[in-house]
Order: structure tokens, then sequence, then C-alpha cells
């Protein structure tokens, strides 16, 4: 199994650029989520899923759109990119939001 | 929504010693408590959780102990080795909600 694999790795952006961080997950987890991390701030989330089909706001959402199409699959989408948007973002999946979350090895996003 | 405070945000013992990180939560209803270990460039990976029915649980140099009536749990690593050195983080949930509120980090190091 590959557990969560998050592509890319790394990615640069201009201001107003759109782009998606993809999510993938091999465990038929039905619980998706993703979660932003800031220096001395955590780990904030910010979309999640319960099922394909199903998606619904977190902690802090704005800016940000997701979709649910696949059980594997959970993209992050950016429409509109702001510096403020700066982050490394985490993509988890797991059996319920109070079960493990696996991790996946996050995606370093810099927004100039 | 809940609240999840972590002290310290830095801890530096000598290995071999014992380390102790704190958390306290908000919300009454919570009841779900997971630790997360997060080393330099990865995803956290969890190391223990304990829900609201238990004191405290153990797992070889790792316990969790909840006080539930004060809001407040903690995370006890013993004969500390120099693989413990990375970011914890605490976090709540409560069954059927959302998602996990995590604390803002412990970066432990350990001294040789």
């Amino acid at each position: 199994n590959a557990g969560v694999t998050q592509t890319p790795k790394f990615q640069v952006l201009k201001t107003g650029q759109s782009m998606t961080l993809q999510c993938a997950q091999d465990m038929n987890h039905e619980y998706m989520s993703w979660y932003r991390q800031d220096p001395g701030m955590g780990l904030r989330l910010i979309h999640y899923s319960v099922g394909a089909g199903i998606t619904d706001q977190g902690e802090v959402p704005n800016g940000y759109n997701v979709s649910r199409s696949t059980t594997e699959d959970f993209p992050l989408r950016l429409l509109s990119a702001a510096p403020s948007q700066t982050s490394v973002y985490f993509c988890a999946s797991s059996w319920g939001p109070e079960e493990t979350q696996y991790f996946g090895p996050g995606t370093r996003l810099l927004v100039l | 929504g809940e609240n999840v405070e972590q002290h310290p945000s830095t801890l530096s013992v000598q290995e071999g010693d014992s380390a102790v990180i704190k958390c306290t939560y908000s919300d009454s209803a919570s009841n779900y408590f997971p630790w997360y270990k997060q080393e330099l460039g990865k995803g956290p990976q969890l190391i223990i959780d304990i829900r609201s029915n238990v004191g405290e649980k153990k797992d070889q140099r790792i316990a969790v102990t909840l006080n539930k009536t004060a809001k407040h749990f903690s995370l006890h690593i013993t004969e500390t080795q120099p693989e413990d050195s990375a970011v914890y983080f605490c976090a709540a949930s409560i069954i059927g909600a959302d998602g996990l509120t995590f604390g803002k980090g412990t970066h432990l190091i350990i001294q040789p």
C-alpha cells in the first residue's frame, strides 16, 4: 500500500494563479481531510469529506474548493492564489474523524 | 468551537530523562484526544490516543493521561532517546463532529 500520496511536493505560484493539489489514498478510507500548517499555528482544518460526493468546510475554508468524486481522490483547488495561502498543506485519510489519521508527506506552496 | 492550548512550545531534556507535554481544551463535549509526532519534512504520525472513558493509556515508553474535570491531558515520554526529537501535536475532537482541533505543537529536543 502506498498510503496517502500528495502531488506536487513543492510549488511556486504567482498571485492570482490557480492550481490543484492532488491527494490520493489506497486504504479505502471514507473520511479525508485537508489541513494547512503555518509556523506557530499547528494544523488547521480546511475542508473534509465523509465519503464520495460529500464535502464540508473546516475551520479555514476561504479561498479553497474541494470535490470528492471517488473514494480514493480528494483534490484541493486554489482558484486565485494569494500570498496568505503560502503554507504547507497536508492531506489525511481515516475511517472517521475520531480514528487514526494517516497523513500524506505534504505540499509546500509559495505564493509570490 | 473547540480551542486547544499546548505547552511548552519548546522542551529540551537530557537523553534518558522524562518529557511531559501538556494540553488543555475548551469544549467539555470533546471525547477523543490523539497525539501526533512530526519529524522534519514529513507528515504527522499518530503515536498514542485516548478516549474520554479512560483516564490513562500506556504504550511502552509513552503514556497519556486525561483529566476530564480539568479539561486537561498530557503526554509523558520516559527514558528519552535521540529519535524522540521531533514536533509533537495534541488534538481534540468530538466524536461525530467534523474533525480534529490541533494544539500549536511542542518542539522536543533531546540533548545527548
